[in-house]
């Protein structure tokens, strides 16, 4: 069976500091890897999706970088993190190819909280 | 403009009550229609997927619809559980994006014993 891990489950950084969270599938190939952020009483915002290793598309302008470097690896970046960036993160995926009917499965997230 | 709403924003019910959450869409043209059940500080979990030609499905407990027509889904949770307690949140998936999901802001739903 498919499994997502995703760490760390909470993070408190300064503002300014990098960061780095990853997120790893297991029991699938080829899987479409998404990057969503949640913020409190609002729908989940996709950050960054990919459809294969390197492939990277950013679905809003900020200072957030995502990276694929294995087919089931996927890392979201920071060089400098800002307050705004504060947020419940998660990690999904989904079978590969155009997802019509295929479900999200999600990792259990990251609480960061930028002080 | 692609939008989902929900309603109510939250609820509370008895345990063993029944409930019924709304959503309402504008996305165009439409693929499916997805909802997800989300425990407090985990990741949201799927309950079911339905295309146009579905109007109807069920996972245990939840039952959810969907009127292509009118652009609205319910999901309906019979005999409520403590464990329903949760935000529930429905999804709309457009043909001409399939990678871009639009969520809805969810139901937080509080079953009290």
């Amino acid at each position: 069976s498919q499994t997502i891990h995703q760490w760390p489950a909470t993070l408190v950084q300064p503002v300014g500091s990098p960061l780095s969270l990853e997120c790893t599938v297991e029991g699938t190939s080829n899987p479409n890897l998404y990057w969503y952020r949640q913020a409190a009483g609002r729908g989940l915002q996709l950050l960054f999706y990919s459809v294969g290793i390197g492939q990277i598309s950013s679905e809003v302008p900020q200072n957030l970088s995502a990276s694929r470097p294995q087919d089931r690896q996927f890392i979201l970046s920071s060089k400098k993190l800002l307050l705004s960036d504060s947020g419940f993160y998660l990690c999904a995926w989904s079978l590969g190819g155009f997802p019509y009917n295929s479900p999200l499965h999600f990792g259990n997230g990251t609480r960061l909280t930028v002080t | 403009k692609n939008q989902v709403e929900q309603s109510p924003q939250s609820l509370i019910i008895l345990e063993g009550k029944n409930c019924t959450l709304q959503c309402n869409y504008t996305v165009s043209p439409f693929s499916n229609l997805r909802w997800y059940k989300q425990d407090t500080g985990r990741g949201p979990v799927s309950l079911t997927i339905m295309t146009f030609s579905e109007n109807t499905k069920s996972n245990g407990r939840y039952t959810a619809t969907l009127d292509a027509d009118t652009k609205q889904s319910s999901l309906h949770i019979t005999a409520s559980q403590l464990s329903d307690s949760a935000s529930y949140i429905c999804v709309v998936s457009a043909m001409d994006s399939s990678y871009k999901l639009i969520f809805g802001s969810g139901t937080r739903l509080l079953v009290r014993p």
